[in-house]
């Protein structure tokens, strides 16, 4: 099945540094997602997006969906230890029966 | 508090047995999925069901079967015929539409098992 294409695979950052990740597909989407995964956690819901061009922020965090409709990108403000995790973004589109589709993950590493 | 409870949390198997992993929601949603995780990768969809009585193969569904009798339950076996069971498994939920299919995925916390 078709992945997104999602970067960077990781990312060892200090605490108070800004992190920036991004998800890309050949194809349009109606829908776009982030996810975060806490160890040995399914994931949980940060921020959903569905119309091109539209910014959202949730704290410090803050999504975009690309004018393209073919990326989106996440943004971490000022990253605290508990950041620690893996991001996934995960799109849909409108011929998939409605079924998402995940990109590959970000695994983040803060250093206090 | 509404959710999605799946047990165990671990299992161990040897090779040659079948395992089944429950799934719960009281959510009072439609749909539900099944994923696979698997180290430095996505998450790859098994099996999923939008309504009660039906399922449909998702990316990955050889070696595993499902079953979906109630609208609050759908327990995943993974059969002796998975070559790699070893994994984390993911079940989710979501309401679904006819209009724009599966809304946003409310995850359990997931059952690691181990193949020895």
């Amino acid at each position: 099945g078709q992945q997104l294409n999602q970067s960077p695979q990781s990312m060892f950052i200090q605490e108070g540094e800004d992190v920036s990740m991004n998800c890309t597909s050949s194809s349009i989407f109606n829908t776009w997602l982030w996810y975060k995964q806490d160890p040995g956690e399914g994931p949980v819901l940060l921020i959903a997006l569905y119309k091109a061009g539209e910014l959202t922020s949730n704290g410090r965090l803050t999504a975009q969906f690309g004018i393209t409709r073919k990326d989106s990108f996440l943004n971490i403000s000022a990253s605290i230890p508990s950041d620690v995790g893996i991001y996934f973004c995960a799109g849909r589109r409108g011929n998939q029966g409605g079924k998402l589709i995940f990109g590959q993950g970000t695994e983040l590493s803060v250093k206090p | 508090d509404g959710g999605i409870t799946q047990s165990p949390k671990y299992l161990f198997r040897k090779e040659g047995q079948n395992v089944t992993l429950s799934c719960e929601q009281n959510l009072n949603h439609d749909a539900m999925y099944w994923y696979r995780q698997d180290p430095g990768q996505g998450l790859r969809l098994i099996y999923y069901s939008q309504i009660v009585n039906d399922f449909q193969k998702g990316d990955i569904a050889e070696g595993y079967s499902v079953s979906r009798e109630k609208k609050e339950s759908f327990p995943l076996t993974v059969t002796s015929a998975q070559k790699n069971p070893t994994a984390f498994y993911l079940c989710a939920s979501s309401i679904w539409t006819d209009l724009s299919g599966a809304n946003v995925l409310t995850f359990g916390a997931g059952s690691r098992l181990t193949v020895l």
